[in-house]
C-alpha cells in the first residue's frame, strides 16, 4: 500500500536559517514524489517533483528536495528561510506500480507540515 | 493565467440541501479531480475523471456525485448535504492521469453544512 508520512506537524525556524520539512514514503514500486505549498485560504501550489534522474531536485521559490531511496525520504529544504515561506507544506507520492493495469495512479498526500518562519 | 477556477468560494448549507460546485480548467488537461481537505487529514480524493466522458470513485465518494460536462468542466454535486461534508473542496487537473504528471489545484471552496 502507498502512504506518505510527514512526521512533524509544525516546524519553526528563524529567518535566514536553513529549513527542512521531512517526508517519508512507502510504495510497492518506484515513487513519483511531489511537494506542494498552501498559503492561508488558498489552493495548493506545486513546488517541485522527483520523477527520475538526479536525486536533488530544484523547484520554485528557492526550494529543493533530496530523494533518498535507501531511507525512502524526500525532504524539502531551503538554505535561507524567509518570513514569506510560512505556509502549510504537503508531500505527495504516486506509485509507479499503480500505473500498471490501473487507470488511476492515485496521488497520496501527507497530512501536512505547518512551517513558521519568525523574523 | 486562470488555470483551475472553481465556484463558489464560500457556501453555507442547511442539512439536507443540495448544491453543485463548479470547476473549469483552461489548460487543455485531460484529467480532472475533486479532493476534500480536512484538518490533520491531508487531501482525500472524492472522484476523478481520467478523460472526457469517464468518471470514477476515489477514496471518499459517498454522498457525492460528479459530472464531466466537457473537457474543461467537472462539477461536484452534494444531493443531501450532511454536517460531515463540512470541508474545503479542491478541484484539480492534470494533463494526463498518473505517472509523473503534475496535478494543479484551484483556489478551493469552503463549505459549511449546519
Amino acid at each position: 500500500a502507498q502512504s506518505v508520512a510527514q512526521p512533524e506537524d509544525q516546524v519553526n525556524v528563524a529567518e535566514g536559517n536553513p529549513l527542512t520539512v521531512k517526508c517519508t514514503y512507502s510504495v510497492s514500486g518506484n515513487p513519483y514524489l511531489f511537494w506542494y505549498v498552501q498559503y492561508p485560504n488558498r489552493g495548493l501550489q506545486f513546488l517541485l517533483k522527483y520523477i527520475t534522474g538526479d536525486n536533488l531536485v530544484k523547484g520554485s521559490y528557492g526550494f529543493e528536495a533530496e530523494f533518498n531511496k535507501s531511507q525512502t525520504s524526500f525532504h524539502l529544504k531551503k538554505p535561507s528561510a524567509l518570513v514569506s515561506d510560512s505556509a502549510l507544506y504537503f508531500c505527495a507520492v504516486r506509485d509507479t506500480e499503480a500505473d500498471r493495469g490501473s487507470t488511476l495512479g492515485r496521488l497520496y498526500f501527507g497530512r501536512g507540515t505547518q512551517l513558521t518562519v519568525w523574523p | 493565467n486562470a488555470g483551475v477556477t472553481q465556484t463558489p468560494k464560500f457556501q453555507v448549507l442547511k442539512t439536507g440541501q443540495s448544491m453543485t460546485l463548479q470547476c473549469a480548467q483552461d489548460m487543455n488537461h485531460n484529467s480532472m479531480y475533486w479532493y476534500r481537505q480536512d484538518p490533520g487529514m491531508g487531501l482525500r480524493l472524492i472522484y476523478y475523471s481520467a478523460s472526457e466522458g469517464t468518471t470514477d470513485k476515489g477514496e471518499v465518494p459517498n454522498g457525492y456525485n460528479v459530472s464531466r460536462l466537457n473537457k474543461r468542466e467537472f462539477s461536484l454535486r452534494l444531493e443531501s448535504a450532511a454536517p460531515s461534508q463540512t470541508s474545503v473542496y479542491f478541484c484539480a487537473s492534470s494533463a494526463l492521469q498518473g505517472k509523473g504528471n503534475t496535478i494543479y489545484f484551484g483556489e478551493g471552496s469552503w463549505l459549511t453544512v449546519v
